[in-house]
């Protein structure tokens, strides 16, 4: 089965500075899709970025990149200039291409912003 | 506006009751899902269905039940078998496929009393 990853509960960041969050998962698959969303004090989840695994590129959403570290089994996700209102939870999650009904979601990171 | 409507977003049961959570999507979705989410965790995929009159287990189905009578509508009964139903539950819906978004709605917060 597979298993993603976030080793970080809490991460904070000062106002238009950068901050990474890392994101790790365990497959045996070779095609698969990821995500990053985000989940504000609301609760109402967004999808803020996904990467192809088979695309070398990484995707980049305006402020948001990702880093995708195949081989390693990684993904990160860079904020650059951070706002205020980047200040949620943030989830990594996988889904497999030949099983694509589930998608399996990390603990998540809490991801506060310092004026 | 097109989305996802969840119901009601608190919600109080006595132990031993059944109760049952709404969810409501106007996207025009095959593919809704049931997740509860517990401090300090992620989300955990309760049930899913894929298309109408047919839904699958997801990791922790065991004390839950659900219907896909409507292409719209997915509600979810939490059972009096459910041994730790208090949690915070979402619902989300999407098209089917590996690569595609999928869409939450703002969640129900049940509590037992």
């Amino acid at each position: 089965a597979q298993t993603v990853t976030q080793s970080q509960p809490e991460m904070s960041v000062q106002e238009a500075e950068t901050v990474t969050l890392s994101c790790t998962y365990d497959t045996s698959e070779s095609d698969y899709y990821l995500f990053w969303y985000k989940q504000p004090p609301s609760r109402q989840m967004i999808l803020v970025i996904r990467q192809e695994a088979y695309k070398q590129q990484n995707a980049t959403e305006n402020r948001f990149s990702v880093n995708f570290q195949k081989a390693a089994k990684s993904f990160s996700l860079k904020i650059s200039d951070s706002q205020l209102g980047d200040a949620a939870m943030y989830f990594c999650a996988y889904r497999s291409s030949t099983n694509a009904g589930k998608s399996t979601f990390g603990d998540g990171t809490t991801l506060t912003v310092k004026p | 506006d097109g989305g996802i409507t969840q119901s009601p977003k608190y919600l109080f049961r006595k132990e031993g009751q059944n109760v049952t959570l709404s969810c409501e999507q106007n996207l025009n979705h095959d593919a809704m899902y049931w997740y509860r989410q517990d401090p300090g965790q992620g989300l955990r995929l309760i049930y899913y269905s894929q298309i109408v009159n047919d839904f699958q287990k997801g990791d922790i189905a065991e004390g839950y039940s659900v219907s896909r009578e409507k292409k719209e509508s997915f509600p979810l009964t939490v059972t009096s078998a459910q041994k730790n139903p208090t949690a915070f539950y979402l619902c989300a819906s999407r098209i089917p496929g590996p690569n595609t978004e999928a869409f939450f709605g703002q969640g129900t917060r049940l509590t037992v009393v």
